[in-house]
């Protein structure tokens, strides 16, 4: 299995506070994703990463924002959390974005719960 | 609009069966396509990866076919067990982040 680890792995919060959760990776990937899982919809991104620094928006991005800071760690941050962000979300990882060949590995998951 | 399409939504088979899950997808300039397995209250597992040049894939009774002039894949698993019962999320990467299909619920009843 990739070296991908989430924390929290489960989180309760109440409406209007912010939570951050945090991806670690020891694989030295370039690409770090989020996605959230939600029934009915399944896996979405939220913001990806192609580098130190350098993000960039997906389908759902609107109250999440991201950083990264080193290699491995990816964080997801909800500035300010809603009932709607209740949700199961997934880190991965990639070693290249364009190449054919290329697979991408996921983490173990982040139930957050919005109250 | 680059979308994933997986059906059935739901299929449920008698052991032993062998059987067949689908995908579409909009756009045919991909880079590969993954099949992932994921049980209930857990993470995805990655089955097989298609890249845009092969046609098929292969790991022990799973097959994987790509076709991308149609824009489909099939996974098929054969002799199916009830240990096979998950969803199976077919995803298609266009750009560096992949594409997911709502999935496939897979029940194989012993």
């Amino acid at each position: 299995d990739a070296g991908i680890t989430q924390s929290p792995r489960h989180k309760v919060t109440e409406t209007g506070t912010p939570v951050t959760l945090r991806c670690h990776q020891t694989e030295n990937h370039r690409y770090m994703y989020w996605y959230r899982q939600d029934p009915g919809h399944g896996l979405r991104l939220i913001h990806y990463s192609y580098g130190v620094k350098d993000t960039d928006k997906g389908e759902v991005s609107d109250g999440y924002s991201v950083s990264r800071s080193k290699t491995e760690d990816f964080l997801l941050t909800l500035e300010s959390a809603t009932s709607s962000q209740t949700s199961v979300y997934f880190c991965a990882i990639s070693l290249a974005g364009g190449s054919s060949t290329d697979t991408q590995y996921f983490g173990p998951g982040t139930r957050l719960t919005v109250l | 609009k680059q979308e994933v399409t997986q059906i059935p939504a739901a299929l449920s088979v008698p052991e032993g069966e062998n059987l067949v899950l689908n995908c579409s997808f909009t756009d045919s300039a991909i880079y590969n396509l993954q099949w992932f397995r994921q049980d209930p209250g857990k993470g995805l597992t990655s089955l097989l990866l298609i890249q845009s040049s092969q046609r098929e894939q292969t790991s022990g009774r799973l097959n994987a076919s790509l076709d991308k002039s149609s824009g489909r894949s099939t996974l098929y698993i054969a002799a199916s067990q009830p240990g096979d019962s998950a969803t199976y999320l077919c995803a298609v990467r266009w750009s560096a982040p992949l594409v997911f299909g709502k999935g496939t619920r897979l029940s194989v009843i012993a």
